[in-house]
């Protein structure tokens, strides 16, 4: 089955750029969505698609997709932004077809 | 705005079945797919299954042999069974709407096997 390899930390200070990754064999050919998940709470969809955003979702969220990785970058990254990430696509060539990354904590400084 | 809601029983024994049921509100179950997740405690997201309102569904490989998901539009519901759990199988499980992307999710509901 496929799978997606994602770091188990970042950590960034308030108002810098934060990059989490996402990998996984030619993942550049699938779509990727990224889920955002604060404690206690269910997982929100801030990026979808490699790059777009769903309604609400501030433009500091974006997404890049290529190669062997997938990247979502938060810019400006706030307190609030400190949460649980998990990347996902859609594996139409094998029997597990919804794949999660392991999930990336990012934590703010 | 569509909004779900998981219910059901949040102990089960062991080799028991888990059943739970997603209402969902606000909106039709029509013309959409419907999935299943679950996330054991401090640990990662874990796709269950997904059902097409129509009633075609795919399940993980994993869980196939114990899992069933069917839809009742005239409740605007879809259910999950899981038979034979066991102390791995107690999670937070979430319903959330979508195939490829789960773009609404339930707020989830904890289900601890356990005699």
């Amino acid at each position: 089955s496929y799978v997606l390899t994602q770091p188990p930390s970042v950590s960034v200070a308030p108002g810098q750029t934060a990059r989490i990754t996402c990998g996984g064999n030619n993942i550049g050919s699938k779509s990727v969505h990224w889920y955002q998940q604060k404690p206690g709470q269910a997982p929100v969809l801030v990026v979808y698609d490699d790059s777009d955003r769903p309604s609400g979702i501030p433009e500091r969220f974006s997404g890049s997709n290529s190669g062997n990785t997938a990247t979502l970058t938060i810019s400006r990254v706030e307190a609030g932004d400190e949460a649980d990430y998990y990347c996902q696509v859609w594996d139409s060539s094998s029997d597990h077809l919804v794949v999660f990354g392991g999930g990336t904590k990012l934590t703010v400084l | 705005q569509v909004q779900l809601q998981e219910s059901g029983p949040g102990l089960v024994k062991p080799s028991e079945t888990l059943s739970l049921t997603c209402t969902v509100s606000g909106g039709s179950i029509s013309s959409y797919y419907w999935s299943w997740i679950r996330q054991p405690p401090g640990k990662g997201l874990e796709w269950i299954g997904y059902i097409y309102y129509s009633g075609s569904t795919n399940y993980n490989p994993s869980l196939k042999s114990r899992v069933t998901i069917s839809v009742d539009t005239s409740k605007n519901q879809f259910s999950l069974k899981l038979s034979s759990v066991t102390a791995a199988d107690t999670a937070v499980y979430y319903c959330a709407r979508g195939r490829d992307t789960a773009g609404v999710w339930g707020q989830g509901t904890l289900v601890t096997v356990s005699s």
